[in-house]
C-alpha cells in the first residue's frame, strides 16, 4: 500500500491564481480530511469527508473547496489564492468510525506571492 | 467545547536524559487523546493514543503517556532521549460536534524537541 499520497510536494502561486492539491489513499478509508499547518498553530482542519459524496467544513474553510467523487480521492481547490494561504497542507484518512487513528500524507508546501 | 494546550513550545534535552512534554486538555466528556510526532519535512506519525482503556499508554520508540482525568493532563514521557527523537510533537484531542460520531482532531500548537549530544 502506498498509504496517503499528495501531489505536488511544492507549489508557488501568484495571488489570484487557482489550483488543486491532490490527495489519494489506497486503504479504502471512509474518512478523509485536509489540514493546514502554520507555525505556532498546530494543524487546523479545513474540510473533511465521511464518504464519497459527503463533505463538510472544518475550522478554516474559507477560500477552499473540496469534493469527494470516489472513496480514494479528495482534492482541495484553492479558488483565488491569497498570501494568507501560504502554508503546508496535509491530507489525512481514517478507516474506523471515530477516526481513532488518522494516517497523514507527506504534505504540500504552498507559497502564494 | 474542547481545547488542548501544550505547555512548552520548545524543550531541549541531553541525549540519554528523560523527556517530558506537557499537555493539558479541556473537554466536556471523556476524550480520546493522541500524541503525534513530525520529523523535519515529513508528515505526522502516530506515537500513541488514549481511548478510555488503560490510563498509562505505551507507544512506539519508547514513549508513553499517562491520562490523568483529575489534572486534565496527558503528558508524554520517555526515560532516555535519543538523537532521533529531535522532532516536533503534537498533543491532539478528538472533538465531536453534535451527532457527528466521527469526531475531528484538534491539535495543540506543538512542542519542538532538541536533543543535544
Amino acid at each position: 500500500n502506498a498509504g496517503v499520497t499528495q501531489t505536488p510536494k511544492f507549489q508557488v502561486l501568484k495571488t489570484g491564481q487557482s489550483m488543486t492539491l491532490q490527495c489519494a489513499q489506497d486503504m479504502n478509508h471512509e474518512y478523509m480530511s485536509w489540514y493546514r499547518q502554520d507555525p505556532g498553530m498546530g494543524l487546523r482542519l479545513i474540510h473533511y469527508s465521511v464518504g464519497a459524496g459527503i463533505t463538510d467544513q472544518g475550522e478554516v474553510p474559507n477560500g477552499y473547496n473540496v469534493s469527494r467523487s470516489t472513496t480514494e480521492d479528495f482534492p482541495l481547490r484553492l479558488l483565488s489564492a491569497a498570501p494568507s494561504q501560504t502554508s503546508v497542507y496535509f491530507c489525512a484518512s481514517a478507516w474506523e468510525r471515530g477516526g481513532n487513528e488518522q494516517y497523514f500524507g507527506p504534505g504540500t508546501r504552498l507559497t502564494v506571492t | 467545547a474542547q481545547s488542548v494546550t501544550q505547555l512548552d513550545s520548545h524543550v531541549s534535552v541531553s541525549e540519554g536524559t528523560p523527556v517530558l512534554l506537557r499537555c493539558n486538555y479541556s473537554s466536556s466528556y471523556s476524550p480520546s487523546l493522541f500524541w503525534y510526532v513530525q520529523h523535519p519535512n515529513k508528515g505526522l506519525q502516530l506515537l500513541l493514543k488514549y481511548t478510555s482503556a488503560a490510563t498509562l499508554v505505551k507507544g512506539i520508540n519508547g514513549f508513553e503517556a499517562e491520562f490523568k482525568k483529575s489534572e486534565t493532563s496527558f503528558h508524554l514521557t520517555k526515560p532516555s532521549a535519543h538523537m532521533s527523537d529531535a522532532a516536533e510533537y503534537f498533543c491532539v484531542v478528538r472533538r465531536r460536534m453534535g451527532t457527528d460520531s466521527w469526531g475531528k482532531l484538534q491539535f495543540g500548537a506543538g512542542t519542538q524537541v532538541v536533543v543535544t549530544p
